[in-house]
């Protein structure tokens, strides 16, 4: 059965601190995605990774960085969080080829005091 | 800006009763369209995934049609149970590697 899993359902933080979020994934996809999810907004791209130690912008980078050292795993990482960036994060992976379809994690939803 | 637009936003349906939705993208560089159901406290799974003009998909009670030329793909219900009720998302892929979602239409089942 595949699996994408992310290391915490809920977080909570305060302002200006440093997070992590982690994502694994057992499907040895090349492919792997930060999205967060805001009511009204949608499914909004942040970074994907199509590869070890590489990356790319998504939609709204800003105030987010990622890390891609192994390739099932693959971190967000808010360098001083706000309280902007309080939402539902999801991971999801794919294969480089075929349709893309995406397999998600479980998301995990992020209070910033 | 690339849009996948997707109509209605919300949907409220009384058990039994059939429902459609409609999600419409430009049909320049078409490579993909795929179908998310996201249920609350689950993750998003896939329904289906399209890549020719015409296609038709089926699931169950679910099916789902496309057209490329038009841009525009439906997704059926027939005979809504209480276990329909979820967020249902449209995806478009153009043969890189991201998809692009629109931002789904949530479906509400009535008792």
């Amino acid at each position: 059965d595949v699996k994408v899993t992310q290391s915490s359902r809920y977080l909570v933080k305060r302002t200006g601190e440093k997070v992590f979020l982690e994502c694994v994934q057992d499907m040895d996809h090349e492919n792997m995605f930060w999205y967060r999810q805001d009511p009204g907004l949608g499914l909004r791209l942040i970074y994907f990774s199509y590869d070890v130690k590489m990356k790319e912008k998504g939609d709204i980078p800003e105030g987010y960085s990622v890390s891609r050292e192994k390739k099932e795993r693959f971190s967000l990482i808010l360098e001083s969080a706000s309280t902007n960036q309080t939402s539902m994060y999801l991971c999801a992976s794919s294969p480089r080829l075929g349709d893309n379809e995406q397999f998600f994690g479980p998301g995990t939803r992020l209070t910033v005091l | 800006i690339l849009n996948v637009e997707q109509s209605p936003q919300s949907l409220h349906v009384q058990e039994g009763d059939s429902t459609n939705f409609t999600c419409s993208f430009p049909s320049s560089n078409f490579y993909a369209l795929h179908w998310y159901r996201w249920e609350t406290a689950k993750s998003p799974e896939a329904l289906f995934v399209m890549t020719l003009n015409g296609d038709e998909k089926k699931k169950g009670r679910i099916s789902a049609t496309l057209n490329t030329k038009e841009g525009y793909s439906y997704l059926y219900i027939k005979g809504s149970q209480p276990e329909d009720s979820a967020t249902y998302l449209c995806a478009l892929s153009r043969g890189d590697d991201k998809i692009i979602f629109g931002k789904g239409t949530r479906l509400h089942i009535l008792p």
